[in-house]
């Protein structure tokens, strides 16, 4: 079983659609999670970051995460084009993990006109 | 403010060379790390420096991988006797205080070797 788990897509949805990419993970005792956003041939590009169960709403993003249930996920309100990119979850540890990232394989995303 | 560079871009090696690769951080950033990432998966864990010290290489895939950040600022991943698995791309992020932080990603060295 891997550790951090991504449906790899593709997700499609039309423009102006909200798009749900989920994300599980198999260590209890994670602590801080991120969703990155990559577009091909570029570097990953953090969007948001969580620490605590619950909602975190920053723009046209939403960070949901439930420790219990070991998920985490990203709504992406209002999606346009330009937000057709490979999103990727990320999970860290805490301990003596020194901060390191644990990465799903990522969704592609395509939001089509 | 300036972001994560790294250097150089693009790099192609034949079988068996040594290569370098350099992270730049975000000024101030205490922590520094080292991704690979290979196509169509995430990013893989390979070190990580809280200033100058290496607190984990847990992730290095083989002796031939050494990296080093002396003076707390800038990194060099050097990759020696490189082979086909090595090509990936490798990427720097750094993070103003590590421990579970927000990390922030440079452009990444594209690496092919031939």
């Amino acid at each position: 079983q891997k550790e951090v788990e991504q449906n790899s897509g593709p997700l499609s949805v039309p423009e102006g659609a909200i798009a749900s990419l989920n994300c599980t993970y198999s260590d209890r005792v994670s602590q801080s999670f991120f969703w990155y956003r990559q577009y091909s041939g570029k570097s990953p590009e953090l969007i948001m970051s969580i620490y605590s169960n619950g909602d975190k709403e920053d723009g046209r993003f939403t960070a949901q995460l439930n420790k219990a249930s070991q998920y985490v996920s990203l709504l992406i309100r209002d999606s346009q084009p330009s937000d057709s990119a490979t999103y990727l979850c990320a999970v860290n540890a805490g301990g003596t993990s020194y901060g390191k990232l644990t990465f799903g394989q990522g969704t592609i995303l395509t939001v089509h006109p | 403010g300036a972001g994560v560079s790294q250097s150089p871009r693009y790099k192609v090696a034949k079988r068996g060379q040594d290569v370098a690769l350099r992270c730049d951080p975000i000024s101030g950033h205490v922590s520094l790390f080292w991704y690979q990432q290979a196509l169509g998966q995430g990013p893989e864990f390979l070190t990580y420096f809280q200033n100058e010290a290496q607190l984990d290489k847990s992730g290095l895939p083989s002796d031939r991988f050494f990296a080093e950040r002396p003076e707390g600022s800038v990194s060099t991943l050097k990759i020696q006797r490189t082979q086909q698995e090595d090509s990936a791309v490798y990427l720097c992020a750094s993070s103003l205080r590590g421990q579970g932080r927000e990390q922030y990603f440079g452009p990444g060295t594209r690496l092919t070797v031939t």
